[in-house]
């Protein structure tokens, strides 16, 4: 039974990085049949994606945080983790990470079937 | 602002039926195959369907999906208490090649 935990500070100042990390136990993060992401889900709000990776090191990123999102994965750890910097207010979010299936048949088929039970992350100073 | 769109809310009785839409485009809902996760407040989302229709081992046969064009349905049947949740319609976003949500559905069960 594959289980995900995220861990990493729980209060993060403005313009600093944020910095989570998710362990993955009863399972390879690297076994090559799955993709590793991030998703986050401010208060009141519903579920935005944040991006992925694939143990290649290949990444996918939401267009509107590319610029600021680094995901990176440590196999002898069996850990991956998200970098977010210059955060704000904005940033402020309950963080999950899941286990991704991806691929094509008639069309990309895409669901998290496994997910973490969340950080919150409080951007303030 | 959300790339699928979903109503913020609906409500039923228990025991009566409920559907939700997820509104999507071509990218995205019209050429690629949906999923829907349920989320009770403090908890991890779950993954109720995949691939428009399958449901994971131990999801209720109560639980169905369906797409059509660039249109996707959650169905729940026989509702409970404990359904009351928010639910989430996601897929995969060829044009962003990224992962995309709808903006999530309230259930109430009166």
């Amino acid at each position: 039974q594959v289980q995900l935990q995220e861990s990493g500070p729980g209060l993060v100042k403005p313009s600093q990085t944020l910095s989570l990390t998710c362990t993955v136990s009863g399972g390879s993060i690297s076994s090559g049949s799955y993709y590793w992401s991030w998703i986050r889900q401010p208060a009141g709000k519903g579920l935005e994606w944040i991006g992925r990776i694939y143990p290649s090191g290949s990444t996918n990123y939401n267009p509107s945080l590319k610029s600021r999102v680094t995901i990176s994965m440590d196999t002898s750890q069996n850990q991956f983790s998200l970098n977010l910097n210059s955060v704000t207010a904005a940033d402020t979010a309950v963080y999950y990470c899941a286990r991704d299936v991806w691929g094509y048949r008639d069309g990309y088929f895409y669901y998290m079937d496994v997910w973490g039970t969340g950080t919150t992350v409080t951007v303030s100073s | 602002q959300s790339v699928l769109t979903q109503p913020p809310s609906v409500s039923a009785a228990p025991g009566q039926k409920v559907t939700i839409s997820c509104s999507g485009s071509s990218p995205n809902v019209g050429n690629n195959y949906v999923s829907w996760y349920q989320h009770l407040p403090g908890t991890a989302p779950k993954l109720l369907i995949y691939d428009n229709n399958k449901r994971p081992s131990g999801v209720p046969d109560r639980f169905s999906g369906s797409k059509s064009g660039t249109s996707a349905t959650l169905g729940i049947t026989g509702l409970q208490t404990g359904d009351e949740a928010d639910y989430y319609c996601g897929t995969w976003d060829s044009s962003l090649s990224a992962g995309v949500f709808g903006g999530g559905t309230t259930l109430t069960v009166l």
